[in-house]
């Protein structure tokens, strides 16, 4: 089936330090997603993308985030500067569009020392 | 926000049983009802889905029932074997463009022989 590509599986960084998570979204999808997970636990929306825009966001996508997709290349999430709650794994989904199957990445689980 | 309830957190179950999981949401509008199998260390993986125009569907071992009404859906997992041990997530989205899926809080069932 359709696959999304995570780089890299896992990232180790020291808080304070800039982190960015990339993502090689289905071809031709159209709607980028981002969701953080804890543990085997709830998956938490942060923010998805639309035609170069931001179209949601939630309370989790803090100040220290962002996301662009330059060009049709990777659609990444930076967080400068991380801090120790954002270690988590972050899935990367893709959509044909909003009532379309969510196609989700492996997963990059980021540990902030 | 939106939420979407899910009971339970943590299902036990015989092989060859049955097992339900329930999901509730706020949205009214809310028009799409994925839900998402995750095994450890995986990404979730759609396994089923339902739409507001239905009330049931069946596939492969695996039944949804939507209660628009009471703003209830459901699994039902027939005939349970142990490779159905997983965690399992319900959503839930609107169907407007840019929308994005809201998880429930996930059910970790576990299959004993």
């Amino acid at each position: 089936g359709p696959k999304v590509l995570q780089i890299p599986s896992h990232q180790i960084i020291d808080m304070g330090q800039m982190v960015t998570l990339n993502c090689d979204p289905v071809s031709n999808h159209l709607y980028f997603y981002w969701y953080k997970q804890i543990l085997g636990q709830q998956m938490e929306f942060l923010v998805n993308f639309y035609n170069g825009k931001v179209m949601e966001k939630s309370k989790l996508f803090k100040d220290q985030f962002s996301v662009e997709r330059p060009d049709g290349s990777y659609f990444t999430l930076k967080i400068q500067p991380t801090a120790l709650e954002d270690s988590a794994v972050y899935f990367c989904a893709s959509s044909f569009n909003s009532q379309n199957t969510l196609y989700f990445g492996a997963g990059t689980r980021l540990s902030v020392l | 926000g939106e939420q979407v309830e899910q009971l339970p957190s943590i299902l036990r179950v015989q092989e060859g049983s049955s097992a339900s999981i329930n999901c509730t949401y706020e949205n009214s509008a809310s028009n799409y009802f994925p839900w998402y199998k995750q095994e450890p260390g995986e990404n979730p993986k759609l396994i089923i889905d339902i739409r507001s125009n239905m009330e049931r569907k069946q596939t492969q071992g695996l039944i949804v029932l939507l209660d628009k009404k009471a703003k209830r859906f459901s699994l039902h997992i027939t005939d349970t074997q142990p490779g159905d041990s997983a965690m399992y997530f319900c959503a839930a989205s609107e169907g407007n463009s840019g929308t994005y899926q809201r998880f429930g809080t996930g059910t970790k069932l576990q299959v004993v022989p």
